[in-house]
């Protein structure tokens, strides 16, 4: 089955940039998308497609996708954006899988 | 404005059954695919099952497949349904509902820009 592998801890100043990996084989031949998700609140979408934002989020999210990697970067980090982001990909075997989460820690 | 409510969740005994149900308003229900996915207490989104907007393709992850079955309500109820059976201990969890980005679900529209705020199941003895 297809596999996605985040790193636990990301830690950021704040007003610095934030990136959080994602790693897959072959992912950048896929779609990837983000979700934001604080303690007790559903997850929020903030990039799909790989690098579209959805109406509402701040400019400073955005995305990539390439080779084995997709990442999620944070321009001007703020502490609002503390939070675990999980990235989500489709794979014909599985078809859907999360990876397994990045926790971010703005201080 | 989009919502979806989910019920259903509660305490169950392994090998008992529930049936989870999302009702969705604020958009035309038929039109999008639909999805559950879970949390497991301090852990990470796990994804469940989906639904095309037609009800006529389904998907599972293979941790419940056989097991869970995913269905929708596309007339005057549009309601999202996921009957759960031979419920686990590891099925515990928080289960969200959530809309998909089309009709169809595949590589291109399986995100998921709204989301329910969840319901708990608890699968003990």
């Amino acid at each position: 089955s297809y596999e996605l592998t985040q790193p636990p801890s990301v830690s950021v100043s704040p007003g610095q940039t934030a990136s959080i990996t994602c790693s897959g084989d072959k992912l950048g031949h896929k779609f990837a998308c983000w979700y934001q998700q604080k303690p007790g609140q559903s997850p929020v979408l903030v990039i799909y497609q790989d690098t579209k934002r959805p109406s509402g989020i701040p400019e400073r999210f955005s995305g990539s996708n390439s080779g084995n990697t997709a990442t999620l970067t944070i321009s001007g980090t703020q502490a609002m954006d503390e939070a675990d982001y999980y990235c989500q990909a489709w794979d014909s075997s599985t078809p859907v899988v999360f990876g397994g989460g990045t926790k971010l820690t703005v201080l | 404005e989009v919502q979806l409510l989910e019920s259903g969740g509660g305490l169950v005994q392994p090998g008992g059954s529930l049936r989870l149900s999302c009702a969705a308003s604020g958009f035309t229900f038929s039109n999008y695919a639909m999805s559950w996915v879970r949390q497991a207490p301090g852990k990470g989104l796990e994804w469940v099952s989906a639904i095309s907007g037609s009800g006529g393709f389904t998907y599972y992850a293979d941790s419940v497949k056989g097991r869970f079955t995913i269905s929708r309500d596309n007339s005057k109820n549009t309601l999202l349904y996921l009957q759960m059976n031979s419920l686990r201990a590891e099925d515990t969890a928080v289960y969200y509902c959530a809309k998909g980005g089309a009709n169809y679900y595949d590589s291109s529209t399986f995100w998921s820009l709204d989301w329910g705020q969840g319901t708990m199941v608890t699968v003990s003895s």
